[in-house]
């Protein structure tokens, strides 16, 4: 089936606007998970849905980030008040159900959100 | 602190055999994974070793010796298709969590 989707694939906003970013994991997969990554460096978790729930959101900066999964689907990452620090790119990934096979996570094309 | 150290940059002609190695320091350890990414693309899973010894898949091997908290990936019958970045990754803690080396940027020039 389809891959993991994510949209937009570019963003650009001015510092100290909000943006919501989406994303669609592959059917069937309950595990979702938040990474930004900038550029020379590897993914930097940020969240963990199990479901509908979050299941680990240590990794988020500040307040400024929430994300949620409503119905245990599609995933949106929001950010409040933004700054240009926050310029990356954002990858979600999902994998099945729990346990080892949360080991093999499956990537989506990232959002690359600039802030100017 | 917790880090994963993986060379930044291996550069190899069509045909050879790349080691990429990757030293961990973290505060739990529950497996080591490894992922690759082209420009511009999405990283996508390549292996897992949650115990020590080999794991082949095709021309690609990746090895763990969690006594060492030393892993490596091998790339063997190196071709144009394999430059990009590689990076290991490290379960620390509950599931789903992974943190990422910087990424090693594998070159092959013919």
């Amino acid at each position: 089936g389809a891959g993991v989707s994510q949209t937009p694939s570019n963003k650009v906003t001015e510092k100290g606007k909000y943006v919501e970013l989406r994303c669609d994991p592959i059917s069937g997969h309950t595990a979702l998970y938040w990474y930004r990554q900038s550029l020379g460096q590897g993914p930097e978790f940020l969240i963990y849905f199990q479901g509908t729930g979050a299941a680990d959101d240590s990794g988020l900066p500040n307040d400024r980030f929430f994300a949620v999964r409503p119905e245990g689907s599609v995933s949106t990452l929001k950010i409040q008040r933004t700054e240009r620090g926050d310029s990356a790119v954002y990858l979600c990934a999902s994998s099945k159900g729990q346990a080892r096979e949360t080991d093999t996570q499956y990537f989506g094309p990232g959002t690359r959100l600039t802030v100017l | 602190g917790q880090s994963l150290e993986q060379p930044s940059e291996v550069t190899a002609v069509e045909g050879a055999i790349v080691q990429i190695n990757c030293t961990y320091q973290t505060s739990g350890f529950y497996g080591l994974s490894w992922y690759q990414q082209h420009d511009g693309g999405a990283p996508t899973f390549l292996s897992y070793n949650g115990l020590d010894g080999l794991e082949e898949t095709g021309r690609f091997s990746s090895f763990l010796s969690r006594s060492d908290s030393y892993g490596y990936l091998l790339l063997q019958e190196l071709q144009m298709k394999d430059s990009a970045s590689y990076f290991c990754a490290v379960r620390d803690g509950g599931w789903g969590k992974l943190q990422f080396g910087a990424g090693t940027q594998v070159v092959v020039t013919p």
